[in-house]
């Protein structure tokens, strides 16, 4: 089936450091999403990106959207002990539903030591 | 309600044994996905509701799997004689429009079979 690779699968940062992680696939997306999930929660949507070369905010998070579809980063800058959790890629299934089914990366488990 | 309600949190049961599991979805959404997240891996999609229908049955793992939807709202998954390898998270997310990939996920049924 259709497969999302994220990296790193896990990132170990000191408080204040800024954090980089990447999702690739082979199919071309036209909609990236970036989910984090906390200890016994659901994912919680952080950015949504719907243009290739785009390039959104969140408070200290920056995701984009590569310029060939196929790619996205999430930026977190000057990390805090509460960025630390799980987070996922997300794009619609590569079937051409009509529907919002989605197909996810595997996760960046993200550890920030104070 | 404010968000997507899940019950139970955690389930514990033995191998054999039939569970259910519920969902009640944000007010007014009317589709509705359920996930599964086995540890340390991304999330797998199950099944989508359109109000009361189900159209994507297609990420069942096998035919004791069985869901459905009552009054375009709550939902329930029933996974009939457990199985060690059903052991997972079970996600339940529901979105505004039948053509929106941001999803809300409740809190998740942590599913344990001994």
């Amino acid at each position: 089936g259709q497969q999302l690779n994220q990296s790193p699968q896990s990132m170990f940062i000191q408080e204040g450091e800024d954090v980089s992680m990447n999702c690739t696939s082979s199919s071309i997306f036209n909609t990236w999403l970036w989910y984090k999930q906390d200890p016994g929660e659901g994912p919680v949507l952080l950015i949504a990106l719907y243009k290739a070369g785009e390039l959104t905010s969140n408070g200290r998070l920056t995701a984009q959207f590569g310029i060939t579809r196929k790619d996205s980063f999430l930026n977190i800058s000057a990390s805090i002990p509460s960025d630390v959790g799980i987070y996922f890629c997300a794009g619609p299934y590569a079937g051409g539903t009509s529907y919002g089914k989605l197909t996810f990366g595997q996760g960046t488990i993200l550890t920030v030591h104070p | 309600g404010a968000g997507v309600s899940q019950s139970p949190s955690n389930k514990v049961t033995e191998k054999g044994k039939d569970v259910e599991l519920r969902c009640d979805p944000i007010s007014g959404h009317t589709a509705l996905y359920w996930y599964r997240q086995s540890l340390g891996q991304g999330l797998e999609f199950l099944i989508y509701f359109q109000g009361n229908s189900a159209p994507d049955k297609s990420g069942l793992p096998s035919d004791r799997f069985s869901a459905e939807r009552t009054g375009g709202s709550v939902s329930t998954l029933t996974i009939q004689r457990t199985q060690q390898e059903d052991s997972a998270v079970y996600l339940c997310a529901s979105t505004p429009r039948m053509v929106n990939t941001e999803a809300f996920f409740g809190q998740g049924t942590r599913l344990t079979v001994v």
